[in-house]
């Protein structure tokens, strides 16, 4: 089965700073990955994808996302962290899953909180 | 990207009741998923629905507690059945990529 790992519960930066947030993946064959974002009280907002072609992938709201096969890693990155940009990021990879129909998987979420 | 509704956004019920949510997307979708969010967690499939079959269940999760409608290729219902307060959680619909803004749903 295909599982993505939040390793960070929670994440804290001081608006300007660059911020990452971190996300590993476990797969057969390739993969497809996926990050969102939950404001308190709203839905699941998507950011961004990587199914192929450039490893460094553009999304919402300037993040974007490096997809790194050798670490298996899928992580989000934004240069400069703003305080509206304080939320829960949850980190998906679609699979293909026993019913035989593609589904999300998600990891355990982090939460971004950025200071002033 | 589809546009998805959800009806209600918010509810508390009493233990032994049920609650139909509405989920509604703005263009064609072959297949629609539900999801849970218990408190403090990650969201959890519950189950995929796909218009003019049965909807599919994942482990844990069975019809009769929450059945499901998917009667055209954009609307669908979900029903917690014979709730406890357990089934506190938030509930997302969705298509393979985007999200309604979600179900809060209190049992006490």
């Amino acid at each position: 089965a295909q599982s993505v790992a939040q390793p960070e519960d929670q994440v804290n930066v001081a608006e300007g700073n660059p911020l990452t947030v971190k996300c590993t993946y476990s797969v057969s064959g390739n993969p497809y990955l996926f990050w969102y974002v939950q404001y308190p009280n709203r839905g699941l907002q998507f950011l961004l994808k990587y199914i192929t072609g450039d490893n460094l992938v553009k999304g919402s709201y300037g993040f974007e996302a490096e997809f790194n096969k050798s670490q298996t890693s899928f992580h989000l990155k934004k240069p400069s962290a703003l305080v509206s940009d304080s939320a829960l990021y949850f980190c998906a990879v679609r699979e293909r899953g026993n019913t035989g129909f593609q589904k999300l998987v998600f990891g355990t979420g982090t939460r971004l909180l950025v200071s002033p | 990207s589809a546009v998805i509704s959800q009806k209600p956004s918010r509810d508390i019920c009493q233990r032994g009741t049920s609650l139909t949510i509405q989920c509604q997307v703005d263009s064609q979708v072959t297949m629609m998923f539900w999801y849970r969010q218990q408190p403090g967690q990650s969201l959890t499939l519950i189950a995929t629905a796909n218009q003019g079959s049965e909807a599919t269940y994942e482990s844990g999760f069975v019809i009769d507690k929450f059945p499901i409608s998917r009667p055209n290729l954009t609307f669908s219902t979900l029903t917690v059945s014979n709730m406890s307060p357990e089934d506190s959680s938030i509930y997302l619909c969705g298509s393979i990529q985007y999200f309604g803004p979600g179900t809060r749903l209190l049992v006490l």
